[in-house]
């Protein structure tokens, strides 16, 4: 069965410094991978996706994702983290390309000190 | 456009109680997904619609909860009779259509508390 894991529940940076949050799936297909942030009290709102082609991709908000087939990963990175990017961050993989069926990572929350 | 607009924002019921969570889509997305956020299961979906048809309710946990589209702007979720352990978030999403390259909007939830 397809499933996503975040090995990080919990992750503090310093304003200004780089991030990555890690993402590893499990699907023997080509997968399709999305990164949702969760601010508190609100939705899931879309940073990026992967679908195919170029294995760095750039989202909203100056985050980027890079797909390692090899690793099984879709790492998020962020070079220069704002306070406003306190979130929660998940990680997903369609599981099918034609029903927009999603399984979502356990998470990962972002503090950003000062 | 409003996005999703789940309602309410907020609810408080004792156990046995019947609970109507309710969801208005992004006028003209096809399709209507309903999650439950938890700690300790994070975020599982329930049950998604295509033009108001339910396609996948492998999600729904168990004959307590039931899911309804009457029409395209509108959903229900309902949990009767409710227990403590029903108490999540709950999330309502829509896409504009099939496929991936849809992406989902998601609602801001719907905190459900069972005392």
């Amino acid at each position: 069965a397809q499933s996503v894991t975040q090995p990080d529940i919990h992750i503090t940076v310093s304003e200004g410094a780089s991030l990555e949050l890690r993402c590893n799936y499990s699907y023997g297909a080509t997968p399709y991978l999305f990164w949702y942030v969760q601010s508190p009290g609100q939705g899931l709102q879309l940073l990026l996706k992967y679908f195919s082609g170029d294995t760095l991709v750039q989202g909203i908000k100056g985050f980027e994702a890079e797909f390692k087939r090899s690793q099984s990963s879709f790492n998020l990175r962020k070079p220069s983290v704002h306070w406003s990017d306190a979130a929660e961050y998940f990680c997903a993989v369609a599981p099918a390309s034609n029903t927009g069926k999603l399984i979502f990572g356990q998470g990962t929350t972002l503090q950003v000190k000062p | 456009d409003a996005g999703v607009i789940q309602s309410p924002r907020h609810e408080v019921t004792e156990m046995g109680q019947e609970v109507t969570l309710r969801c208005k889509p992004i006028s003209g997305h096809d399709y209507l997904f309903w999650y439950r956020q938890t700690m300790m299961r994070g975020l599982e979906l329930l049950i998604y619609f295509n033009n108001n048809v339910p396609i996948d309710d492998s999600g729904m946990p168990e004959d307590r909860f039931s899911a309804k589209m009457p029409n395209a702007s509108f959903s229900t979720l309902k949990i009767q009779p409710s227990e403590p352990r029903d108490s999540a978030v709950y999330f309502c999403a829509s896409s504009p259509g099939q496929g991936i390259n849809q992406p989902q909007h998601f609602g801001d939830g719907t905190r459900l508390s069972i005392l």
